[in-house]
């Protein structure tokens, strides 16, 4: 069976640093993304972790431990326009994704 | 350069009915897969299609189906329509080598009475 965990919301101040988790359970597995979805928007992705370790994409970083089946999006200096949904993906196979339920964001000022 | 696109943008059917999504790929994309999102829900998995022939699939029934055609676009048809296939539906493309990586276009809203 395959199965993603995060949590359903955050709420942070503008200028704070967020860091949502996803752990997952799957029978196999290429790697992990990110993807952040705008109300009434389409996914934009925001990072890919095939290997353990760290990815940083400007504010946005990703990690990885395949050892854990844990993974996390950090997002820094939140701004305003940071307030979404984000999603965790696992590729179990490929050309395959399964996508969790999302974080909904939610940026004060 | 264009992006994925979609048509129609927003469809009202009833029960039973069938139904045909279309989706052009980002230019210089080959693979094309389909989504089902309900409202508050991450995208589910639909299924993938690749030099037009379906290369993965997730748990969907076999009233879900999909074509590509030569020129990469592609079409989703559900047939005999329930309520709870309301949903958007979104088009995602990717490159043969980039499947961690995929644009997807701005969704099909289908209302099902």
């Amino acid at each position: 069976g395959q199965s993603l965990e995060q949590p359903s919301e955050v709420t942070a101040v503008e200028g704070a640093i967020v860091q949502i988790n996803c752990t997952y359970q799957t029978s196999g597995f290429y790697g992990l993304s990110w993807y952040q979805q705008h109300d009434g928007g389409a996914p934009t992705f925001l990072s890919y972790n095939g290997l353990d370790g760290l990815e940083e994409t400007g504010r946005f970083s990703s990690f990885l431990s395949r050892s854990d089946s844990y993974g996390y999006l950090l997002l820094q200096e939140l701004q305003m326009k940071d307030s979404a949904s984000y999603f965790c993906a696992v590729t179990p196979s490929w050309g395959k994704f399964q996508f969790g339920a999302g974080t909904q964001v939610v940026v004060t000022p | 350069d264009a992006g994925v696109t979609q048509s129609p943008t927003h469809l009202i059917k009833t029960r039973g009915q069938q139904v045909t999504l279309r989706c052009s790929p980002k230019s210089g994309h080959d693979t094309v897969s389909w989504y089902q999102q309900a409202l508050g829900q991450g995208p589910q998995f639909i299924f993938q299609y690749y030099e037009e022939e379906e290369r993965q699939r997730g748990n969907f029934p076999d009233r879900f189906s999909g074509h590509q055609f030569p020129n990469y676009s592609s079409e989703l048809n559900v047939n005999a329509l329930l309520l709870g296939d309301s949903a958007l539906y979104l088009c995602a493309s990717s490159g043969r080598g980039g499947f961690n990586e995929q644009f997807f276009g701005p969704g099909t809203r289908l209302t099902v009475l």
